[in-house]
């Protein structure tokens, strides 16, 4: 089983819909969690950070549960301008740094 | 404005000509790391350095090197390239009281 572990999609969704997305990590003592968007052949950025209560920016919003180890990002009102590459980002802590990559998951919204 | 600059951005190379990628971040963090990103398999960490002069491997630290000489550089090293280290690279830095990671804008590798 991989370590950090989400679907490739690609999930293709028309504008103003609603799209979540899952990642699995094997690791239960994992600490830090993040959502990083990477475009076609650039960098990945810092989307948002996940925390154990949930956080919310704007349309998007990033769960954790961790008693099915899993994280999830939840973007509301699509625009397509969100159609990238969501990586899930896993730090397993114990004083190590390091992180974790999922593979992606590539969303294309839809006019 | 706050960055991270690797260079260079393109390079082909042939089987066993000694290469460096650089990585210069300025904004002073004390943690630094290279990655890899290839098809399927997602960024997979190459090397790490917590402050100058510590550094240790990731998960694919074959046939790389690295040093970490100051806090602002963090050059990768391939002795011998090979075929198989064709890929693109990713060099990044993190502040430190958020774990957010800040990126290059990648380096792709041909080795031939």
């Amino acid at each position: 089983r991989k370590e950090v572990e989400q679907d490739p999609g690609p999930f293709n969704v028309p504008e103003g819909a609603t799209v979540a997305f899952n990642c699995t990590y094997s690791n239960s003592a994992s600490q830090s969690f993040f959502w990083y968007r990477q475009d076609c052949r650039k960098e990945p950025k810092l989307l948002m950070s996940v925390y154990s209560s949930g956080n919310e920016d704007g349309r998007f919003t990033a769960q954790l549960n961790r008693a099915s180890q899993y994280i999830s990002l939840l973007i509301r009102d699509s625009k397509l301008s969100d159609s990238a590459t969501y990586l899930c980002v896993v730090n397993p802590g114990s004083g190590t740094y390091k992180y974790i990559f999922g593979t992606g998951t590539r969303l294309k919204v839809l006019a | 404005e706050a960055q991270v600059t690797q260079n260079p951005r393109y390079l082909i190379t042939v089987t066993g000509k000694k290469l460096t990628v650089t990585c210069s971040q300025n904004m002073n963090h004390e943690y630094m790391s290279w990655y890899r990103q290839d098809p399927g398999l997602g960024l997979r960490q190459i090397y790490y350095s917590m402050n100058v002069e510590v550094t240790d491997k990731g998960d694919v630290p074959e046939g790389y090197k690295v040093s970490r000489k100051e806090k602002r550089n963090f050059p990768l090293i391939l002795e011998s390239p090979s075929p198989n280290q064709t890929s693109l690279y990713f060099c990044a830095s993190m502040r430190g009281n958020t774990g957010e990671l800040f990126f290059g804008e990648g380096s792709r590798l041909t080795v031939l």
